[in-house]
């Protein structure tokens, strides 16, 4: 069974560009989560899907990061423009029932976008 | 912001021995998980144990909670190198949908 699916691995942009990565989740996971986590650091929530509606973006700096999850499954996080304080590693997650954190979460390999 | 805090930060021991990490928590929890994070490579699922559970094995790991001093330690024994890593508990706190995971610990282990 493949896992979580995260693309681009690595990425390195110049501040004030814009930048987009992109999910796959596991088949049947309903819930999707990007997290971001700086070094040194755990992850912290951006963002958590449940099929196509966001549940919860509290952590999402709004004014540049925007997500969409189309059809429920893929998922897109971008951040426009990006600043130097975005570099971090971008990790995307799936689990089958994400209500209450009551199960498990399955993690992609993350993206590790550096801001120049 | 992070609720779970790990202690030790940093921790290296010796194939062979044990090695145990703690977690302490603020806010009341529907659950407590802990995983595992290799160089370079995603976070992976280890154990999760209930509020109404008190202790959780899985192969060399053994998880304990104590919801009154609001901690959870994970024991992992006969430690091998492959086990080096940081490893993270993750907290689902009672009210909210959400998992906050602490800061880690760094485990390594050397042959």
């Amino acid at each position: 069974e493949a896992g979580v699916v995260q693309s681009p691995r690595y990425k390195i942009i110049e501040k004030k560009q814009p930048v987009a990565f992109w999910c796959n989740p596991i088949s049947g996971h309903n819930t999707l989560y990007w997290y971001r986590q700086n070094l040194g650091q755990g992850p912290e929530l951006l963002i958590r899907y449940e099929n196509e509606e966001a549940v919860d973006d509290s952590q999402l700096p709004k004014d540049r990061f925007s997500a969409e999850r189309l059809k429920g499954v893929d998922s897109t996080l971008k951040i426009q423009p990006a600043e130097l304080g975005d570099s971090a590693v971008y990790l995307c997650a799936s689990s089958l029932d994400g209500r209450m954190g009551r199960d498990e979460q399955f993690f992609g390999p993350g993206t590790r976008l550096t801001v120049l | 912001s992070q609720q779970g805090e790990e202690d030790p930060q940093a921790l290296s021991i010796q194939e062979g021995e044990n090695a145990t990490m703690n977690c302490s928590y603020k806010t009341s929890i529907n659950n407590l998980q802990w995983y595992r994070q290799n160089s370079g490579r995603g976070l992976v699922h280890l154990i999760l144990i209930r509020s109404n559970e008190r202790e959780k094995h899985s192969g060399r790991l053994r998880v304990t909670l104590d919801t009154s001093k609001k901690s959870s330690s994970l024991l992992i024994t006969a430690s091998r190198a492959a086990d080096t890593a940081s490893y993270y508990c993750a907290t689902s706190p009672k009210y909210g949908n959400k998992l906050v995971f602490g800061a880690g610990t760094i485990l390594r282990v050397k042959s």
